[in-house]
């Protein structure tokens, strides 16, 4: 079965500085995505970037990038310039590409942005 | 809708009782899910339609769960004979359909359940 590790339960950026957030996963399959979702106070998660499995390039999304490596299974989230909004819970999941609907949630990592 | 709407947002109840916890998703996403977050937990997946139809009901915890959708649309999660086990945030999200587009689910703001 899969699994979704994130190690760090919390986290703490100075605002405007760069934080890393580790994620590792354990899984036979070799196509698979991989997401990071944020979850601020309100509850309401929201995707922040997505990976498909066969795509060598990392993937961007503004000030959002990651830090893919198949081999080792590591899908590491860099938020640069952190921002107060950008406080919240971070969740990173996978999802099998067969068993499409299965979506396997980390524990979460708590993200606090220092003023 | 213009996003995935869930009711009530906080619920307390004696154990014991029933609850019930709508779930109302994106207009025309054909597949819906239900997620239990405990405090310091991940997500743990409890059930997912597609259309009417719930193909894997594994994930639920006990047979006081039980779930059902009507009209590809509103969903529902009855608890019965809650026990302070089942406090959590209930949480429901949809994709425009399993395993197709983007992969990606939208989710509502969950529900608190808070079984004294």
């Amino acid at each position: 079965a899969q699994t979704v590790t994130q190690s760090q339960p919390e986290m703490s950026v100075q605002e405007a500085e760069t934080v890393t957030l580790s994620c590792t996963y354990d899984t036979s399959e070799s196509d698979y995505y991989l997401f990071w979702y944020k979850q601020p106070p309100s509850r309401q998660m929201i995707l922040v970037i997505r990976q498909e499995a066969y795509k060598q390039q990392n993937a961007t999304e503004n000030r959002f990038s990651v830090n893919f490596q198949k081999a080792a299974k590591s899908f590491s989230l860099k938020i640069s310039d952190s921002q107060l909004g950008d406080a919240a819970m971070y969740f990173c999941a996978y999802r099998s590409a067969s068993l499409a609907y299965k979506y396997i949630f980390g524990t979460g990592t708590r993200l606090k942005v220092l003023a | 809708g213009a996003g995935v709407s869930q009711s009530p947002s906080n619920k307390v109840t004696e154990k014991g009782k029933d609850v019930e916890l709508r779930c109302d998703p994106i207009s025309g996403h054909t597949a819906l899910y239900w997620y239990r977050q405990s405090l310091g937990q991940g997500l743990e997946f409890l059930i997912y339609f597609q259309g009417n139809s719930a193909p894997d009901k594994s994930g639920l915890p006990s047979d006081r769960f039980s779930a059902e959708r009507t009209g590809g649309s509103v969903s529902t999660l009855t608890i019965q004979r809650t026990q302070q086990e089942d406090s959590a945030v209930y949480l429901c999200a949809s994709s425009s359909r399993v395993g197709g587009g983007t992969g990606e689910l939208f989710f509502g703001e969950g529900s608190r359940l808070t079984v004294l």
